[in-house]
């Protein structure tokens, strides 16, 4: 199974600081490797797939990069409404998992 | 408009069974990868099952033997059925579209307690 382990576990922002969130696979899963955002009572949403490709209707400043095992979120000047918690998802082979989350809080 | 919409949820006894249905518009089922997520209470999200395009079907270590996904191709609709149940299966379960999970539902809450 690979494991994905992600840092940190919690983060407390002010608005327009930039945020990166590193999440860090146990074997090389090239770039199968997806970002999502959920809020408190929501059902998680796609936000970066493969690594580093964008999604129709999210914010431009959220952006990821990576290959391999290290991968990163990058959320370039924090808003409001980014506050959540943050998984990474590899789905290069089964059983597919996530990351335990990143809880973004806004000062 | 894509849309994914869970039911048969509920409070079950440990030991028991129910079936998880995942009703979807907008596309078609059949032709595409679709997985169960669960997340219990005030934690993290876990994968549960994939169901292939091919019909092949693979299950998390914690639910094989007891979970087994399946799909009707004349009801647009993918189900769960979970046997077995444990106090840990207490979770809010979701059906999701494709390896990027793209398109998910608003889930079910499942509680297993006597």
């Amino acid at each position: 199974e690979i494991v994905l382990t992600q840092s940190p576990d919690f983060q407390s922002v002010t608005p327009k600081e930039k945020v990166t969130i590193t999440c860090r696979a146990s074997q090389s899963i090239g770039t199968s490797l997806h970002w999502y955002q959920q809020k408190a009572d929501q059902s998680p949403k796609l936000l970066i797939k493969y690594a580093s490709q964008s999604i129709s209707g999210v914010p431009s400043r959220f952006s990821g990069s990576g290959s391999g095992t290290d991968f990163t979120l990058t959320i370039s000047s924090l808003e409001a409404e980014d506050a959540a918690a943050y998984y990474c998802h590899q789905s290069s082979s089964s059983p597919f998992t996530f990351g335990p989350g990143t809880k973004v809080d806004i000062k | 408009e894509v849309q994914l919409v869970e039911s048969g949820g509920g409070l079950i006894q440990p030991g028991g069974s129910l079936r998880l249905s995942c009703a979807a518009s907008g596309f078609t089922v059949s032709s595409n990868y679709m997985s169960w997520v669960r997340q219990a209470p005030g934690k993290g999200l876990e994968w549960v099952s994939v169901i292939y395009i091919n019909g092949n079907t693979y299950y998390a270590d914690s639910v094989k033997g007891r979970f087994t996904i399946s799909r009707d191709n004349s009801k647009n609709t993918l189900y769960l059925q979970m046997n077995s149940l444990r106090a840990e299966d207490t979770a809010v379960y979701y059906c999701a579209r494709n390896w990027a999970f793209d398109y998910w539902g608003q889930g079910t809450l499942v509680t297993v307690s006597s």
